[in-house]
């Protein structure tokens, strides 16, 4: 149990298009979904927490125009990046939790590799 | 404010050999503790937590970690390596908003 799914998982794009990036927890209801960015060899960093039905909140530094976070359902986020540049090339990451308020553990998914050319 | 330290940024050891991946956390309460792995391009799998109780705990593929008040410490260890093991690890902790603190993570490197 307690599966996260990423799609794609990897998508190459030229730049100035934008590209969408799905998370869902297929076996649970994710509460709330995180979305970090990894930069080669660095640890995660954190870009926004999106809680189902309510807008995402954004780290600070995090364009909010720029990676748009939807959280429609129980089940699925997405994130876009919107006219992507190189800089925006990266791995992103996706987890996701059941509840509000208390620390549930979070379950990650498999990561998204973005390289924009 | 609360962080996560891993202090080796890489550490080398021989298969078949112990390991002890280190990590310090500075907290006022209990923490939530959490090590986790990733191999080159592949997403986070939990190895172990520790949220209370027995302050050694057993994880998955053979790791234990260690709480340790006293040292602010708590040491991810494997009695023997296999080359498989080789991956980054990254020790993590939970904030007062129930959000993940990560470490820099510790790359392991197995030695034939």
């Amino acid at each position: 149990g307690a599966v996260v799914s990423q799609h794609p998982s990897w998508v190459i794009c030229k730049s100035g298009t934008s590209v969408k990036i799905e998370c869902r927890s297929l076996d649970f209801q994710a509460t709330t979904m995180f979305w970090y960015r990894q930069f080669p060899k660095q640890s995660l960093m954190l870009m926004a927490t999106s809680n189902e039905g309510s807008k995402a909140t954004y780290e600070q530094g995090v364009e909010k125009d720029k990676f748009l976070i939807n959280h429609a359902s129980l089940t699925l986020s997405t994130l876009t990046v919107t006219s992507a540049h190189p800089e925006d090339s990266s791995f992103y990451i996706c987890s996701a939790k059941e509840d509000h308020g208390s620390y549930n553990e979070q379950f990650f998914g498999p990561g998204t590799r973005l390289t924009v050319l | 404010a609360q962080s996560v330290t891993q202090p080796d940024i890489h550490i080398t050891v021989s298969e078949g050999a112990s390991l002890e991946l280190r990590c310090n956390y500075s907290y006022g309460a209990t923490p939530y503790l959490f090590w986790y792995v990733q191999s080159p391009g592949q997403g986070l799998q939990l190895l172990l937590k520790y949220f209370s109780g027995d302050t050694l705990v057993q994880g998955i593929k053979g790791f234990e970690a260690e709480f340790k008040r006293s040292q602010s410490s708590f040491n991810l260890r494997k009695p023997s390596v296999h080359w498989s093991d080789a991956a980054e690890y990254f020790c993590a902790g939970v904030d007062s908003n129930y959000q993940l603190i990560w470490g820099a993570g510790t790359k392991l490197i197995i030695k034939p």
